[in-house]
Formats: C-alpha cells, structure tokens, sequence
C-alpha cells in the first residue's frame, strides 16, 4: 500500500527565508508525485507534479520540488517565501499501476510572518 | 461554473441521522473521489470511481459510509447513523483518467453531528 510521510507538521518562517518541506512516500513500484496547495478559506489546488522526466519541476508561484527516487522523496522548495505563501501543504502520491488514488500526506502548516 | 460543486457546503445534523452529501464533477472527468478532512489531519481517502471500473471502497471506514456514482457524473456519499467522530469536512474531487491527471477539488461539506 501507498502511504506518505510529511515530517513538518508546522512551519514558521519570516518573509525572504528560504524554504524546504519534506516529503517522503512508500511505494515500491512507478509513482507519480504532487504537491497541493490550500489557502486560508479556499479550496485545494495543484502547485506542482511529477510525472515523468526531469526529476526537478517547476509549478506556480516559484515553487519546486525535486523526485529522489532513491530516497523515496519529493522535498518541496522556496528559495524566497512571502506572506502570501501562508497556507497549508499536502504532499500525494498515486501509482502508475494498481491503486490509482491519491493517497495524501497529513499536511504542512507553513505561516510566513511579515 | 466549471468547478467541481459540493453541497451543502454546510451541514448539521443530529446524531444517529442519516446524511447525504452531493458532488458534481467537472464535465468529461471520469475520475471521482471521496476525501474526508478532520481538524489537524491530512486528507483520508474515501472511495474512488474511475469511469465503469469497479469502484476503491478500501477507504470507507465502515459499513455505515456508502457512495454511489450515477451516470459516471454526479456522486452522492451517504452516512447512516451518523456518530459525532464523523464530523469532517469531505471533500470531493474529479479528475481526467490517467493516474498523471490533476485532481480538481470542490470547496468541501463540513458535516457537524451533533
């Protein structure tokens, strides 16, 4: 069974540091890899996935996230956070094969300060 | 809209009720899932519809939890008996098939039981 690990269940960080978020999946097979968003009062939305490729991907808002295969990691990354960035983080993972739902981990409170 | 739609968005039952909650997916997704967020938890899968496959149930965490798919468009999850530890907000989401595809989020049903 798929299953994901956020380490960092809340983050403070000031405006302009730089930011890393942990991801870590269990799955022994092909994955494919996402990073989801959730703004104070909205709804989820995708920040970024990997699905094929190159390893390191881009998505909105200066984000990035790096696939380590050998690692079982999905780290995402900020090199400059801004206020607006105050949200909370879910990392997810489903299978190319088998199980096709998402399986999401249990979250990253990240509050930027001004 | 072109959003995946939820209702209600809010509701508060008595204990021991049955409660249903409503999903309509965006247009031409063929992939539907069931999510249920509690205060502090990541998202717990539910169930998931992909298309005329038979349903991922593996989530639903007990015989009183039930959904069901109509037509492979709108989507109804159903709560017998309703116990206060059901209270979540549940959150539907639909995506295109193919395990890469993004999943697209409604704003969710907070279900109080009271």
């Amino acid at each position: 069974a798929q299953s994901v690990s956020q380490h960092n269940h809340h983050v403070i960080l000031s405006e302009a540091a730089s930011l890393e978020l942990g991801c870590n999946y269990s799955y022994g097979g092909t994955v494919n890899l996402f990073w989801y968003v959730q703004y104070p009062g909205q709804h989820l939305q995708l920040l970024l996935k990997y699905f094929s490729g190159d390893p390191l991907v881009k998505g909105i808002k200066g984000f990035e996230a790096e696939f380590i295969k050998s690692k079982f990691s999905f780290n995402l990354r900020k090199p400059s956070v801004q206020w607006s960035d105050t949200a909370e983080y879910f990392c997810a993972v489903n299978a190319n094969t088998g199980r096709r739902a998402l399986t999401f981990g249990s979250g990253t409170r990240l509050q930027v300060q001004p | 809209g072109a959003g995946v739609s939820q209702s209600p968005s809010n509701k508060v039952t008595e204990k021991g009720k049955d409660v249903e909650l409503r999903c309509d997916p965006i247009s031409g997704h063929t992939a539907l899932y069931w999510y249920r967020q509690s205060l502090g938890q990541g998202l717990e899968f539910l169930i998931y519809f992909q298309g005329n496959s038979a349903p991922d149930k593996s989530g639903l965490p007990s015989d009183r939890f039930s959904a069901e798919r109509t037509g492979g468009s709108v989507s109804t999850l159903t709560i017998q008996r309703t116990q206060q530890e059901d209270s979540a907000v549940y959150l539907c989401a639909s995506s295109l098939a193919g395990p890469g595809a993004e999943a697209f989020f409604g704003q969710g049903t907070r279900l109080t039981v009271v």
